[in-house]
């Protein structure tokens, strides 16, 4: 069956780190890759998206690997602050007309 | 400003009575859905529009309706909300490739 798999623990770490994040997915070919974050009550926010054919994607403090082999993406949080405490959710889609498909989210908190 | 707006935000009901909740957009996107959030399920998409008058089930369709006749409305109906149906419902919004622009969310109980 098909399956998103995000670290469902919460990840805690020191402010200034780097926070890295996994979504791995099993019997899905996705046409592309997102990442969102959520605050408790709210609606998700995007972040970035990252293409099948691309290896890395940067957006600021952000940036996003993509590995179709190994079926996976990674989420990486460069001089993580307190305000980067949220859930990030990865979503995949398929078919290329944007049917997203959602992970179940990992908490971070960022502690001072 | 670009927005998705849903009302109401929060509702409570009772079991059979049919209600809908609205969602509206203002980019002009082609794409919408709609997603219901769980504790420990996460959002799972319950309907999905590709444009006027094109929608598609999702993962968890049942018990739910909907209809795009203009592109920035994409109304979710209930027709005899059940208890299970209780949840946190989002629209959202997209333009094609691009992330989806979510709602602020809408709290529905079902008593």
């Amino acid at each position: 069956s098909q399956k998103i798999e995000q670290n469902s623990e919460a990840l805690n770490i020191q402010e200034g780190k780097t926070a890295t994040l996994t979504c791995n997915y099993t019997n899905y070919s996705p046409a592309y890759l997102q990442w969102y974050r959520q605050d408790p009550g709210r609606g998700p926010v995007f972040l970035l998206l990252i293409r099948e054919n691309e290896k890395e994607k940067r957006k600021e403090r952000l940036k996003v690997t993509f590995d179709t082999t190994l079926k996976q993406s990674l989420f990486h949080i460069t001089a993580s602050q307190p305000a980067d405490s949220a859930t990030y959710l990865c979503a995949l889609d398929e078919g290329g007309g944007n049917k997203l498909t959602f992970g179940t989210g990992t908490q971070l908190k960022v502690e001072l | 400003e670009a927005q998705v707006t849903q009302n109401p935000r929060y509702l409570i009901t009772v079991t059979g009575k049919k209600l809908t909740v609205t969602c509206s957009q203002n980019m002009n996107h082609e794409y919408m859905s709609w997603y219901r959030q769980d504790p420990g399920l996460g959002l799972r998409q319950i309907y999905y529009s590709m444009n006027v008058e094109v929608t598609d089930k999702g993962d968890v369709p049942e018990g739910y309706k909907v209809s795009r006749k203009e592109k920035r409305n994409f109304p979710l109906i209930l027709e005899s909300p059940s208890p299970n149906q209780t949840s946190l419902y989002f629209c959202a919004s997209s333009s094609h490739r691009d992330g989806y622009t979510f709602g602020s969310g809408t709290r529905l109980t079902v008593v």
